[in-house]
């Protein structure tokens, strides 16, 4: 069973703190993706990785920063939570495959709120 | 324009109905189209690939039209259990080369006893 597990379910931030959020699969997948989701907004990717030490911007990368030093592991860093960060961040992994076919597996989510 | 889009619903139908999604997305080099299932407060899971030929399981039917760029999802004879958010997922290119997944924002179904 392909596993996926993110360090938190809940998480309670003041403004300015750094955050940190790590996900964990078992799978040995080369790709990790970083996303959050919310009401009317959907899923929005925010980082990805390829590879160890690889990463790439999603589509909303500002304030947020990442770190994959293992292949199992990958860590979302806001350097400085701000309210508006407030969110459901949900991790996935995938095979590699250079046409994109491959299903993705996510862990349960961490709900992030900013006061 | 978003580059997948959905209607949000909700879709409110009884049991034993058919109902049908579409989706439509606006990058006509996407390859590979899926249909994922998310439950209130869990994390989405992949219902089914769309392949170009269309595919079927069991009661699900997914169906793509590339010439209109839109995939479809048809839910046969509906359950309780049916009732959830569908995400329609298309890939796009990366600036790597490698790809990544774009996201509808979510068809939700509630199947009324």
């Amino acid at each position: 069973d392909v596993k996926v597990t993110q360090s938190s379910r809940y998480l309670v931030k003041r403004t300015g703190e750094k955050v940190f959020l790590e996900c964990v699969q078992d799978m040995d997948h080369e790709n990790m993706f970083w996303y959050r989701q919310d009401p009317g907004l959907g899923l929005r990717l925010i980082y990805f990785s390829y590879d160890v030490k690889m990463k790439e911007k999603g589509d909303i990368p500002e304030g947020y920063s990442v770190s994959r030093e293992k292949k199992e592991r990958f860590s979302l860093i806001l350097e400085s939570a701000s309210t508006n960060q407030t969110s459901m961040y949900l991790c996935a992994s995938s095979l590699l495959d250079n046409r994109g076919y491959n299903e993705q597996f996510f862990g349960p989510g961490t709900r992030l709120t900013v006061l | 324009r978003k580059e997948v889009e959905q209607d949000p619903g909700p879709f409110n139908v009884p049991e034993g109905a058919t109902v049908a999604f579409n989706c439509t997305y606006s990058n006509s080099a996407s390859q590979s189209f899926f249909w994922y299932r998310q439950d209130c407060r869990k994390e989405p899971k992949l219902l089914m690939s769309v392949y170009s030929s269309g595919n079927e399981d069991g009661r699900f039917t997914a169906q793509l039209n590339r010439a209109s760029q839109y995939i479809s999802l048809l839910i046969r004879d509906s359950k309780l259990s049916d009732s959830a958010t569908y995400l329609c997922v298309v890939n796009g290119r990366a600036t790597s080369g490698t790809y990544k997944y774009i996201f509808g924002t979510g068809t939700r179904l509630k199947v009324l006893a």
